[in-house]
């Protein structure tokens, strides 16, 4: 299987704390995206970096890419409560393939 | 705005039945996608269609089929409902295939007694 891995698992800060979730995949990639999914709900995209970027910015999240340890990261800052959700990485592999998701990494953030 | 919008959001049905799950897309995408979602198994593809009336395996396909007869619906099909399909079935739609942001429904939770 090609499914990525999340670390950790599971995550748990206090409010105002930064949170980093890791991704590592297998093979080489076109694109890595971070999706969220709140309990019970469908996932909603985050954002998206492409092989040739090692960092991207969305407001309060950032995503760097190593290729060379064909891992990622998603830190969010300053979190918030309303962060509680489940986090995914997907990697967009070559061709004409879907998405591969991984496992998720599950975020609490305690107010 | 774009929408997949997911006809059952729950369902409870007795084994042996059959189950169809509905999806339509709004956005004119060209791929559809049915994913099963399980604690600790994450998301997991069962089949996708990249065309009317074309469809091809994803990782799980067994005990399942699909239907697309029309771009904007893919629908989901257990033609004999088991305990094990017990799941959050979550379908999704994306323009192509080469990386493209993937668009979710909110789910639909089975739960096969």
């Amino acid at each position: 299987s090609q499914q990525g891995e999340e670390d950790p698992q599971a995550l748990s800060i206090q409010e105002g704390e930064n949170a980093t979730m890791n991704c590592s995949y297998k093979t080489s990639i076109n694109n890595l995206q971070w999706y969220r999914q709140n309990s019970g709900r469908g996932l909603v995209h985050l954002i998206l970096i492409r092989s040739n970027e090692r960092e991207k910015h969305s407001g309060r999240l950032r995503v760097t890419l190593d290729t060379s340890k064909k891992s990622s990261s998603l830190l969010i800052t300053a979190s918030r409560a309303a962060d509680t959700a489940s986090y995914f990485c997907a990697t967009a592999y070559s061709g004409n393939t879907p998405l591969v998701f991984g496992k998720g990494t599950r975020l609490s953030v305690i107010a | 705005d774009v929408k997949v919008t997911q006809s059952s959001r729950y369902l409870v049905k007795r084994t042996g039945e059959k189950v169809f799950l509905e999806c339509v897309q709004d956005m004119d995408h060209e791929n559809m996608f049915w994913y099963r979602q399980d604690p600790g198994l994450g998301l997991r593809l069962i089949y996708f269609s990249y065309d009317v009336k074309m469809k091809e395996k994803g990782d799980i396909p067994e005990g399942y089929s699909v239907s697309r007869e029309k771009k904007e619906r893919f629908s989901l099909i257990l033609e004999s409902a088991s305990t094990n399909q017990t799941s959050m079935y979550l379908c999704a739609s994306s323009p192509t295939l080469r990386g493209d942001t993937i668009y979710f429904g909110e789910g639909s939770w089975l739960t096969v007694v």
